[in-house]
Parts: structure tokens; sequence; C-alpha cells
């Protein structure tokens, strides 16, 4: 079974620019996450989707980040405009039935 | 203090144990998770404990809880030097609307 796809693995873009990350999950998990890890940090959640359906984005910076996950699979997560600070690892998480949730490798995203 | 609290740091000698400690503040926790990153991937799923068990062994893995302190270990017998990563835990917090929140992570160096 495939697990949690992300892309890309890697991204270096300039401040001001914008940026958008894409997340397939593992099939039939209707729950899917982003976070944001800070270095030498644990992750923290940006948004929690229930099918297509956004039910946690308390923590979503809503002045520059947006997300979406039209059909209920593949979310994409994107950023505009990119600030410095914003570098960071940006992971994709999902779960289905049970509480586990199942993590991507991740995007690295370097803001110049 | 924070929600969740690790030790940043253990070094152990190959074939010996490690034990890896973690303290969290939400005693209605139902599940408690820990994770495991190595270098450039994201977080791999190693094992969790229901809050109605005390203990939960999983081939090589230990898991402790002790509910009244508050306190989950994750003991690894025979650590090996593939075992070297960051692990982290993890529990939902009621306050946050059960969101799974992270410890910081703690930093496993096997030597050999």
């Amino acid at each position: 079974e495939a697990g949690v796809v992300q892309s890309p693995r890697y991204k270096i873009i300039e401040k001001k620019q914008p940026v958008a990350f894409w997340c397939n999950p593992i099939s039939g998990h209707n729950t899917l996450y982003w976070y944001r890890q800070n270095l030498g940090q644990g992750p923290e959640l940006l948004i929690r989707y229930e099918n297509e359906e956004a039910v946690d984005d308390s923590q979503l910076p809503k002045d520059r980040f947006s997300a979406e996950r039209l059909k209920g699979v593949d979310s994409t997560l994107k950023i505009q405009p990119a600030e410095l600070g914003d570098s960071a690892v940006y992971l994709c998480a999902s779960s289905g039935r049970g509480n586990e949730q199942y993590f991507g490798p991740g995007t690295r995203l370097t803001v110049t | 203090g924070e929600d969740v609290e690790q030790s940043l740091f253990l070094s152990v000698r190959e074939g010996d144990s490690s034990v890896i400690n973690c303290t969290y503040t939400d005693s209605s926790s139902t599940y408690l998770y820990w994770y495991k990153q190595e270098p450039g991937a994201g977080l791999q799923l190693l094992t969790y404990i229901f809050s109605n068990m005390d203990m939960k062994q999983d081939q090589r893995l230990t898991v402790l809880l002790n509910k009244k302190d508050k306190h989950l270990s994750l003991r690894i017998a025979d650590t090996q030097t593939g075992d070297s990563a960051i692990y982290f835990c993890a529990g939902p917090i009621l306050e946050y609307g059960n969101k799974l929140v992270f410890g910081a992570g703690t930093i496993l160096r096997v030597k050999s």
C-alpha cells in the first residue's frame, strides 16, 4: 500500500513569491492534516480536513496561507506571498478510521 | 510549561537499552504516540498506547505509561545504529479540540 505522497520534496523561493505544496493521502483515508515543522521542533498543526471540509484551521495564518481539498482526496497548501519566517518543513498526514496519523516525507521550504 | 515535554538528547552505545522520556499535561488524552523521524524524512509511527494501559510491548519497543505522574517512556532494547533518529511523543490535548500536540523531540545517537 502506498504511503502519503508529497511534492515537491524541496523548494527554494525568494521572499514575496508564491509557493504551493501538494499531498496525496493514503487511499481510503478521509482525514488529512497539514503540519509545519520548524527546525528543532515537533510538527504543529496548520489545518485538518474531514473529507473536503476544513474542520480545524485555527492555526492557519489566513492572511497568506490557503488550503483546499476539493474532491476529498488530494490537497494543496499555498503560501502567497512567502516570508523568510515561512522556511520550514511542511508535512502532510492522513488517518482512517483509527486515530493513527501517517505522515508523508514532507516538503522542505527555504525562503531567501 | 509546554503541553508535551521531552529531554533533548540521548547518547547510548550499540547493544545497550535506550529510554526516552516524555511528560504531558492533559490527563484526558486517550492515546499517546511515539514517532520516529530520520534525517530528511517524515514521521514514522512507531507505537501507541491507550490511556487505560500501563505498558505495551512490541518487539524491541516497550512503552510505559504512568498516568498519575503524566509520564510516558519509550524503551528500545538492544539499540542499533539504525535507531539513531529523532523520537517524538504526541498526544491529543482536549483544550485544543483534541488536536495532536508533539513534543520537541529527543535526538537519539547510537555509538558503535
